[in-house]
């Protein structure tokens, strides 16, 4: 099955720095590469995602680039802010299905000091 | 529009207990999935649904048994509750049409 890995578990940055969270996924046929954020006492919210045909997006701070041949991808948030301070997991899927699942990485929580 | 919901936020158990947490979504979504979240590893799949009257397992199945009854809701039981049964377990559903899973608040599960 897949194996999502994600690095690092922890990222401390200061307030207006970038932060750069990356994963490696191990099945070359997965094509589906979602972002969560997770607050404190709160369930996971999809922040961005990407398809294996685009190699990058945006929205607003937030980016996602993948790798299709290194198998790896990469969340990159600019100009952070305290708010931005949480758990962030990363996810791939292979999606042909209904039966397509995700499978997570093991999270990076994220400190951005004011 | 309440989205996903889960009964109860929090529970406490003793070992060889039994309980059901239960999943609710009010927006029509045809698949729903029940994850556990331990520290230091991420989501895991326990089981998963992809319409009315369908179950399959995930990656983490076993001490676990789920019905879906109903579209608009998922049940997750223990039949005997295990030390290593000790979570937050977060429901989570999507539209056939997308990709994008919207999840739940969590319930927070001890066992004693």
């Amino acid at each position: 099955g897949e194996n999502v890995e994600q690095h690092p578990s922890t990222l401390s940055v200061q307030e207006g720095d970038s932060a750069v969270i990356k994963c490696t996924y191990s099945d070359s046929a997965s094509n589906y590469f979602p972002w969560y954020k997770q607050e404190l006492g709160k369930g996971p919210q999809l922040i961005i995602d990407i398809r294996s045909n685009v190699g990058e997006k945006k929205d607003q701070r937030i980016a996602v680039t993948l790798n299709k041949t290194a198998k790896h991808f990469s969340l990159h948030i600019t100009e952070t802010q305290p708010e931005d301070s949480a758990v962030y997991f990363c996810a791939a899927s292979k999606v042909n299905s209904g039966y397509s699942t995700l499978t997570f990485g093991k999270g990076t929580m994220l400190l951005v000091s004011p | 529009n309440a989205g996903v919901t889960q009964t109860p936020k929090f529970r406490v158990l003793k070992t060889g207990q039994s309980m059901t947490l239960l999943c609710a979504q009010d927006m029509n979504h045809e698949y729903m999935y029940w994850y556990r979240q331990d520290p230091g590893m991420g989501l895991r799949l326990i089981h998963y649904s992809v319409g009315e009257g369908t179950t399959a397992k995930g990656e983490v199945p076993d001490g676990y048994n789920v019905s879906r009854l109903k579209k608009q809701n998922f049940l997750l039981g223990l039949e005997s509750a295990a030390p290593s049964q000790t979570s937050v377990y977060f429901c989570a559903s999507r539209p056939s049409l997308t990709d994008t899973q919207y999840f739940g608040p969590g319930t927070r599960l001890t066992v004693l």
